[in-house]
């Protein structure tokens, strides 16, 4: 069974520009979350998307959004690019929302803005 | 709002030795609390994970948490450390009666390194 596929695994962006990622998750998984991870904050939850809709948001002003297709394909877009939003950005799939079921990860994508 | 604790920052033991990385939370419910490792320049690998019943549980390569409902922790343990073992590991929570959905809440990370 595949794991979750996050792409580009790098890209390096100048301030202002804005940038797309992506993220397929494991096959049968409806819930897609998506993770900021830097050195100084951690790990901070960004969204999540189920069934097409955004389930749940966190503290991001609105350059971050994200979106979710019908065949649970999820991508996160940042517009207007500043120096803080290098980061890796993680992708997690579970099979189903608010339960306790396990999320898994992919290798994410390491974006440079400079 | 949920939160979780990692007080140490990095863990050093020695290979064969048994080996305790300590979390603690605070959710306004009852918990869902997970363990993952990262090791560098990659994703979060999920470990285990506690849902209801034993309080100590079994996950991935040899690892074991107990979870404490009165002192609101969930310590990592595994008997004897593998130098192969070294990576960064995360502990999250997740509020049983929340609205947040799948959203995960994680403590800052504790560096384990194992040394022969």
């Amino acid at each position: 069974k595949a794991g979750v596929t996050q792409t580009p695994r790098y890209l390096i962006k100048t301030r202002g520009q804005q940038v797309t990622l992506s993220c397929s998750p494991i096959s049968g998984h409806r819930s897609v979350s998506w993770y900021q991870q830097t050195p100084g904050q951690g790990l901070q939850f960004l969204f999540e998307y189920f069934s097409e809709t955004q389930r749940n948001k966190g503290n991001f002003p609105g350059r971050f959004s994200g979106r979710q297709f019908s065949n649970s394909r999820s991508e996160m877009n940042v517009s207007t690019l500043e120096l803080g939003d290098s980061a890796l950005y993680l992708c997690a799939s579970s099979l189903a929302s608010g339960s306790g079921t396990e999320a898994f990860f992919g290798q994410g994508t390491r974006l440079t803005v400079v | 709002a949920q939160s979780v604790a990692q007080p140490e920052d990095q863990v050093n033991v020695a290979e064969g030795n048994p080996l305790t990385v300590k979390c603690t939370y605070s959710v306004s419910g009852n918990p869902y609390l997970f363990w993952y490792v990262q090791y560098p320049n990659r994703g979060l690998q999920f470990l285990l994970k506690y849902i209801t019943g034993d309080n100590l549980v079994k996950g991935s390569y040899g690892f074991e948490a107990e979870f404490n409902k009165s002192q609101t922790s969930f310590h990592l343990k595994k008997p004897s450390a593998l130098v192969s073992d070294s990576a960064l590991y995360f502990c999250a929570v997740r509020d049983m009666g929340g609205r947040g959905g799948n959203k995960l809440t994680f403590g800052t990370g504790t560096q384990l390194k194992v040394e022969l």
